[in-house]
């Protein structure tokens, strides 16, 4: 089945240390990943996306992920935390589904970023 | 970047009526919309997807006849949970797929507490 998981429930990082949030995928041919930010009560905000090319991909707001597909792996990462990053991150991956019809995202259970000053 | 609206922002509702929820695409035409439910601290569970003037399609498990989902135009989706019940008490939060990137944004989301 395809699938995303994020093995972390809470991530907790203090304020100028680098920070990762994990994500290993499930998918048959070449993936499309994602990452989205949600805050309380909110949507969700793209952050970055792979569909080809390079594996390094930056993003918003500092972010950048590393595409591994041999670890079948998205993780989200960033340099330097701040306060202000704290907040829910799913990583997602774009599947067309077997039976046919309209592509769609598949989540993670998502991670809480705790970034403590 | 593209903006989605919701409304209502949060809805509270007697047990066994409607509710009607929008969504609009306002700097883009969506031929895609879909409707995912979250769960407090949960991910986002796709509920259905529908394409502008087309029935949408329902994942498996959504009832169909208590959500209603209308794609009446390439800017307004609308997801209606008909006789609601408390257990219907969710975030719902909408998605449309640009006509021209195919990119998929997101509305920022509607909170029904059924009561």
């Amino acid at each position: 089945a395809q699938s995303v998981a994020q093995p972390e429930d809470q991530v907790n990082v203090a304020e100028g240390n680098p920070l990762t949030v994990k994500c290993t995928y499930s998918v048959s041919g070449n993936p499309y990943l994602f990452w989205y930010v949600q805050y309380p009560n909110r949507g969700l905000q793209f952050l970055l996306k792979y569909i080809t090319g390079d594996n390094l991909v930056k993003g918003s707001y500092g972010f950048e992920a590393e595409f591994n597909k041999s670890q079948t792996s998205f993780h989200l990462k960033k340099p330097s935390a701040l306060v202000s990053d704290s907040a829910l991150y799913f990583c997602a991956v774009r599947v067309r589904p077997v039976s046919g019809g309209y592509n769609k995202l598949i989540f993670g259970a998502g991670t809480r970023l705790a970034v403590h000053p | 970047g593209a903006v989605v609206s919701q409304h209502p922002s949060w809805v509270i509702c007697k047990s066994g009526t409607s509710v009607k929820i929008e969504c609009r695409s306002l700097d883009f035409q969506a031929t895609t919309m879909f409707w995912y439910r979250q769960f407090p601290k949960q991910s986002l569970m796709l509920m259905a997807t529908s394409n502008e003037g087309s029935k949408a399609t329902y994942e498996q498990g959504v009832e169909k006849d208590k959500f209603l989902i209308n794609h009446a135009s390439l800017t307004l989706s609308t997801l209606t949970v008909t006789s609601a019940h408390p257990e219907d008490s969710s975030f719902y939060i909408c998605s449309g797929r640009d006509r021209s990137s195919y990119e998929q944004y997101f509305g920022p989301g509607t909170r029904l507490t059924v009561t």
